[in-house]
């Protein structure tokens, strides 16, 4: 389908190195937002891209976390030095462009990472 | 801090009856709601929303209802049915920052058949 893909689906890394999460947003969509969630936990935002402005990184809990965005298509979130804490399902998600009110994000299944 | 918050961790529903889901928010900046409902292993998928002009938003058997001075709001989904068996995220955003997004805990639905 056409919808949002992140890749790995799964991810187990060990503490202290650093892990790469891809997200393809929907073709066209011009905002991408990057969530993560964890245990019994809502959705934490981290950081979000709308075209070629600046990115708002207010989500992003320490300078370990960067994310870019590729072409204002493809963006990786890097999570370096990873910590048992940074385990969680992280979810990307894009949306089209347009007013308010419908700009529906639409999330990809997520990333889920695990740090021993 | 959080800022939306859904005190209910799970609801549980006999099939064909109401099902309503709570979502409070302390920030009275907020003037979009949203509700998204996620499967397990899926990403959350829109579901409805309202914006802060209106008190009730309404699509098929989903209902938002907004209490601005209460800063509350609930999802009615009537009647119930099995497959709205999932978890329900409110999330808010504010008119100053609107594309940022504030999501509650999440609320499991299981409606039993």
């Amino acid at each position: 389908g056409a919808g949002v893909s992140q890749s790995p689906s799964n991810k187990v890394t060990e503490k202290g190195k650093d892990v790469e999460l891809r997200c393809d947003p929907i073709s066209g969509h011009t905002a991408l937002y990057w969530y993560r969630q964890s245990l019994g936990q809502g959705l934490e935002f981290l950081i979000y891209f709308q075209g070629n402005s600046a990115p708002d990184k207010s989500g992003l809990p320490s300078d370990r976390f960067s994310a870019e965005r590729t072409g204002g298509s493809v963006s990786t979130l890097t999570i370096q030095r990873t910590q048992q804490e940074d385990s969680a399902v992280y979810l990307c998600a894009s949306s089209p462009p347009g007013v308010r009110g419908k700009d529906t994000q639409y999330f990809g299944p997520g990333t889920r990472l695990t740090v021993l | 801090d959080q800022q939306v918050k859904q005190n209910s961790p799970s609801l549980s529903v006999q099939e064909g009856r109401i099902s309503i889901l709570n979502c409070d928010y302390t920030n009275s900046m907020f003037d979009y709601f949203l509700w998204y409902k996620k499967y397990p292993a899926e990403g959350p998928t829109f579901l409805i929303s309202i914006s802060s002009i209106k008190d009730k938003n309404e699509d098929g058997r989903f209902t938002v209802f907004l209490n601005k001075s209460a800063k509350h709001l609930s999802l009615h989904i009537v009647p119930s049915q099995p497959g709205d068996s999932a978890v329900y995220f409110c999330a808010a955003s504010a008119k100053n920052n609107f594309n940022k997004f504030y999501f509650g805990s999440g609320t499991k639905l299981n409606v039993k058949p």
